[in-house]
């Protein structure tokens, strides 16, 4: 099975800094066949089932304000948030869909600080 | 809109069995791979298992530790996905959510509780 590692745990940010979630894979998602980088990530807030906001590693799902955007290649990823707000308090998650099992991080709390 | 609606759970023995259904809307359910993912109280995700379109097979994959004791099925003429449960275990505490339809997990039910307690 692939691994998937996130770090850090947890993250406190001032409101409007940006933050970075990293995520590393225990051998590479990317396709070499359609150069695609099988690589998602999801918001989950409290009591909320999670939330699909990126896949392909970069690309953003409709209706997910710009200020997220995922990053990186091979086996090591990052979500980044460019100005935290209120609502984007919430545990992210990365999740490879190479090969099944298709493998989530442990997630990482995001907090206001 | 889509909808994922999740059915079936409760309170149930160590080696019970429950079946757990996700009744699906506005979307072209026979077309979407369709999957099983859990939560336990206080814990992350955990990817429980996969269906693919009948088109494309049909064919289940699960994760290992649920693997010969739970069973993924679709009725695609009621739009439904389905999780089989059986020889249950303490460890199969969770909320339970559907989730599809393409290779990543667009679309997510609300999720229903599974208690697996003596």
């Amino acid at each position: 099975d692939i691994v998937m590692t996130q770090s850090p745990e947890s993250l406190a940010v001032s409101l409007g800094e940006g933050a970075t979630i990293n995520c590393k894979s225990s051998q590479s998602v990317l396709n070499s066949s359609n150069k695609k980088t099988y690589l998602a990530w999801y918001q989950q807030r409290p009591g909320q089932p999670p939330k699909l906001l990126i896949y392909w590693a970069s690309t953003r799902e409709s209706g997910v304000p710009d200020r997220f955007s995922g990053g990186g290649s091979g086996t090591a990823f990052t979500l980044t948030i460019s100005s935290l707000q209120a609502e984007d308090v919430a545990v992210y998650y990365c999740q490879q869909y190479y090969n099944t099992p298709h493998t989530f991080g442990q997630g990482t709390k995001l907090e206001i600080k | 809109e889509v909808q994922l609606v999740e059915s079936g759970g409760g309170l149930v023995k160590p080696g019970g069995s429950l079946r757990l259904s996700c009744a699906a809307s506005g979307i072209s359910f026979s077309d979407a791979w369709m999957r099983w993912v859990r939560q336990a109280p206080g814990k992350g995700l955990e990817w429980v298992g996969r269906i693919k379109s009948k088109n494309e097979g049909g064919t289940t994959d699960y994760a290992a530790p649920v693997k010969g004791r739970f069973t993924i099925s679709r009725e695609d003429s009621k739009n439904t996905l389905y999780l089989q449960m059986n020889s249950l275990r303490t460890e199969d505490t969770a909320v339970y959510y559907c989730a599809g339809a393409g290779s990543w997990l667009g679309y997510w039910g609300q999720g229903t509780l599974v208690t697996v307690s003596s």
